[in-house]
């Protein structure tokens, strides 16, 4: 059973640029979520995707957009790079069943770390 | 608007004796409290949750305890073992949504 992995890992960008990541979900989950996690804070929700669509979203601007792809990857897009973006960015995979009303646990990638200069 | 709560960044304590972890949260709506754990350089993993229709769930060395009229939470770890030295994340679900506190660093002390 394969984890969540997250690409790139690190990554260095200017103010105003665009920027892609990657995630590819646990075998078996059918849903990925987006998280930002600035320094010293806990991870934030960005949002949630489930059958390629978006169900669910945080507080953040519309420059942050995402896809899920029918093989339940997904990429977190943002436009317009600001400095304030600079964080890392968790994608976490789930198991969403329409019967199922138990705690929706995540699993987590280990995150890619993006600085905007 | 915080949402989750963690209002002790950092605690220190000795192997062997208990760690007890607080959280506090505001919507009385969430449906299932988490607790999850990040060591450096890795994602958070998920540790146990308990339903907002519990006052209480174990798992091995884990305890979490709900108090739904004060809205507060805790995670008792005991004993504390040096591994147990790490990030630890209070997490709330409603609606589709996992909201996380801002994290506690835990020391356990040789």
């Amino acid at each position: 059973e394969t984890g969540v992995t997250q690409s790139p890992t690190h990554l260095i960008k200017t103010r105003g640029q665009q920027v892609t990541l990657r995630c590819s979900s646990q075998s078996g989950h059918n849903t990925v979520s987006w998280y930002q996690q600035a320094l010293g804070q806990g991870p934030q929700f960005i949002f949630q995707y489930y059958r390629e669509e978006e169900n669910g979203r945080g507080n953040f601007p519309p420059r942050f957009s995402g896809l899920q792809f029918p093989n339940y990857s997904s990429e977190l897009n943002v436009n317009a790079l600001e400095l304030d973006d600079s964080a890392l960015y968790l994608c976490a995979s789930s198991l969403e069943a329409d019967d199922y009303l138990g705690a929706n646990v995540l699993t987590f990638g280990a995150g890619s770390r993006l600085t905007v200069l | 608007d915080q949402q989750v709560k963690q209002n002790s960044p950092s605690l220190s304590v000795q192997e062997g004796r208990i760690s007890i972890l607080n959280c506090d949260y505001t919507n009385s709506m969430f449906d299932y409290f988490l607790w999850y754990k990040k060591y450096p350089a890795e994602g958070p993993t998920f540790l146990i949750s308990i339903s907002s229709i519990k006052d209480k769930n174990e798992d091995g060395r884990f305890t979490v305890f709900l108090n739904k009229s004060a809205k507060h939470l805790s995670l008792h770890i005991v004993p504390s073992q040096p591994g147990d030295s790490a990030v630890y994340f209070c997490a709330a679900s409603a609606e589709d949504k996992i909201i996380f506190g801002k994290g506690t660093r835990l020391h356990i002390l040789p």
